[in-house]
């Protein structure tokens, strides 16, 4: 079974950091790239960037650098995503998402809820 | 930034409908959309991709077209299965955007 399985539930101040790690199963961890993208209480999809498990290199949109880095394990096939200076704003579900070779995201993780509130 | 202007942001729908939702990039992204069905509190599930291509899996209701700056996702008889939000996304360049989503709603 093909699986990308999240870190549960975060609470953090203000101000704080946040680490949301993803693990992938049933697949060769170094064959595809990891996305994230997060959701806020209802709103639409956001994309906040992407790391290839392979080599270690990662991608920001402008808004996310300098607050967002995306590290990997490959002994453990996990991508871990950490957000610092957390506000309210940043409040949202936070997903992982597989890419594939045609760069649609074919398989999703379960969702991390992350709740930033003093 | 490429922009996609997804409409529209709802519509309401009866069951055997057919219902068609409309995706417009800010520039050329060839065939480069994908789109995803997304249910309250569940991830977003891949229904189409490089435009009209079908995931494995989808059921044959659910089609896609278009090129270039205009794309169209079709549902040709709706199911009581296939109330949700959707949401249009271009894998052309980065950063990778989405529509700001259509939410399918029983009439």
């Amino acid at each position: 079974q093909v699986h990308l399985v999240q870190s549960g539930a975060e609470v953090k101040k203000p101000g704080a950091s946040v680490e949301v790690s993803c693990k992938a199963s049933g697949y060769t961890f170094t064959s595809n790239s990891i996305h994230w993208v997060r959701q806020a209480p209802g709103q639409g999809l956001e994309w906040m960037g992407t790391i290839n498990p392979s080599g270690g290199s990662s991608s920001y949109p402008q808004k996310f650098q300098g607050r967002v880095t995306m590290t990997r394990d490959t002994s453990t096939s996990t991508v871990y995503m950490e957000v610092s200076s957390l506000r309210s704003a940043d409040t949202a579900v936070y997903y992982c998402a597989r890419n594939r070779a045609d760069d649609s995201f074919d398989l999703w993780g379960q969702g991390t809820m992350v709740t930033v509130s003093s | 930034d490429i922009q996609m202007t997804q409409s529209p942001s709802s519509v309401s729908a009866s069951v055997g409908d057919r219902v068609t939702i409309t995706c417009r990039a800010s520039q050329d992204i060839s065939s480069w959309v994908a789109w995803y069905q997304q249910k309250p509190g569940k991830a977003p599930k891949l229904l189409i991709y490089t435009a009209s291509s079908l995931q494995n899996g989808v059921p044959s209701r659910f089609s896609g077209s278009g090129s270039g700056t205009d794309f169209t996702l079709t549902i040709s008889s709706l199911q009581p299965e296939d109330f949700a939000t959707y949401y249009c996304q271009q894998a052309n360049s980065f950063p990778r955007t989405f529509g700001q989503g259509t939410k399918l709603e029983i009439k």
